[in-house]
């Protein structure tokens, strides 16, 4: 079964600074890799999505992410946080044959003044 | 286009109690998938339907069902409710063809409180 494990439950970062969200993925064959994100009391928006075509993926709100087979790896960053960047985002993976999501636990961004 | 809508929004029930879940996809979407979201257990996979038929299965009870409708609307059912089902319920929506990479659309979801 696919899983995903995402690295730090919790990132603090001053607005303006790098914003980087660590996810790794198991699997032998490169799956679809997700990166999603939940405001409080919202559903999950979808920011960006690893399908093969592009090592680097560039996704909305300026952030964009790095697949990395050797390393198993699909990091998120984005330059420079913004206040609204604040939320909680998820590192999702499935599979080429089903349609099941699954995710990790979360890390929730926090964004100092 | 609309998006994913999920209804109600909120709810409090009792133990032992049952629940229907509602959730209109994006028109022209054929999957529906539900998720059980807790602090604890964070973000399950309940199950996929797909032109009326369940596709794909999580690892949760039986008291868990759901069903599709002609019109890809999907309601999901939880009998014989417990504390431990107090959760954000989400329901996401995607083509549901298969071969074609896939993205699923998220509502925003039904609290269940369970008292």
């Amino acid at each position: 079964a696919q899983s995903v494990t995402q690295l730090g439950s919790h990132v603090s970062v001053s607005e303006g600074a790098l914003v980087l969200l660590r996810c790794n993925y198991s699997s032998s064959v490169p799956p679809y890799l997700f990166w999603y994100v939940q405001y409080p009391n919202q559903g999950l928006q979808l920011l960006l999505k690893y399908t093969s075509a592009a090592t680097l993926v560039k996704g909305i709100n300026g952030f964009e992410a790095e697949f990395k087979k050797s390393e198993t790896s699909f990091h998120l960053t984005k330059p420079s946080a913004h206040m609204s960047d604040a939320a909680e985002y998820f590192c999702a993976v499935s599979d080429r044959s089903d349609y099941k999501l699954s995710f990790g636990a979360g890390t929730t961004v926090t964004v100092r003044a | 286009k609309a998006g994913v809508t999920q209804t109600p929004r909120y709810l409090i029930k009792t133990r032992g109690q049952q629940v229907t879940l509602s959730c209109s996809p994006i028109s022209g979407h054929r999957s529906v998938s539900w998720y059980q979201q807790t602090p604890g257990q964070g973000l399950q996979f309940l199950f996929e339907y797909f032109s009326e038929t369940q596709r794909n299965k999580g690892n949760f009870p039986g008291r868990f069902s759901g069903r599709q409708f002609s019109n890809s609307r999907s309601e999901m059912n939880v009998s014989t409710l417990e504390l431990g089902d107090s959760a954000l319920y989400l329901c996401a929506s995607s083509s549901g063809l298969a071969g074609i990479e896939e993205t699923q659309y998220f509502g925003p979801g039904t609290r269940l409180l369970v008292l």
